[in-house]
């Protein structure tokens, strides 16, 4: 079956520069989430959009931010990166909100 | 806001045994969703067990269950016949019902368990 599509999978950044995270849903799901997971933590809400609109906001710095497209692919931006935005960037996506989140293999963001 | 709590941050277990992880949650709600997620070395976050907070009946899943006390506000996970494959991190996790409220569709996680499996 289908999963999410995270993309790139890893990524070097260094501080103050800019980086732009994808994600895929599964075809047909119409919900995309995003969540950070930094080293040894649980994994923390970012933001989420449904039907190409956001629903849902968490504590996503004012440095990031995301959209959905027509094709429901998602994308992430990250400027002016600080050390502590190194993390696993996780998205998720459903079939519609309410629904399984469903996760993607994650992007693992270094910022040195 | 809800809050999840997992007071094991290790466990571990003989393989073909049984072991059962702890999660209690805090919420006001009446009508939410609980689940265990489960993050082997790999990092990815797989949906082992879900268990709708309306529902009396636990959740089963082959060898995983779930003992869901709603008033006491606790969802362990148990794990029978524990394999090799086992070995992971564990996250209980919350979702609220009620989708027109912020924050709402987020999942809440708890700190995580590292489960041990030996062979």
């Amino acid at each position: 079956a289908a999963g999410v599509i995270q993309s790139p999978r890893h990524l070097i950044k260094e501080k103050r520069e800019t980086a732009t995270l994808k994600c895929y849903p599964i075809p047909r799901h119409d919900t995309v989430y995003w969540y950070q997971q930094g080293p040894g933590q649980d994994p923390q809400f970012l933001i989420s959009f449904y039907e190409k609109m956001q629903s849902d906001k968490g504590s996503i710095p004012d440095r990031f931010s995301a959209q959905q497209f027509s094709d429901y692919h998602s994308e992430l931006n990250m400027s002016s990166l600080e050390l502590g935005d190194s993390a696993l960037y996780f998205c998720a996506s459903s079939l519609k909100r309410g629904s399984e989140q469903y996760f993607g293999p994650g992007t693992r963001l270094t910022v040195t | 806001a809800q809050t999840v709590t997992q007071s094991q941050p290790e466990m571990s277990v003989q393989e073909a045994e049984t072991v059962t992880l702890s999660c209690t949650y805090d919420t006001s709600e009446s009508d939410y969703y609980l689940f265990w997620y489960k993050q082997p070395p790999s990092r990815q976050m797989i949906l082992v067990i879900r268990q709708e907070a309306y529902k009396q009946q636990n959740a089963t899943e082959n060898r995983f269950s779930v003992n869901f006390q709603k008033a006491a506000k606790s969802f362990s996970l148990k794990i029978s016949d524990s394999q090799l494959g086992d070995a992971a991190m564990y996250f209980c996790a919350y979702r609220s019902a009620s989708l027109g409220i912020q924050g709402a569709q987020k999942l809440v996680f708890g700190q995580g368990t590292r489960l041990t499996i030996n062979p």
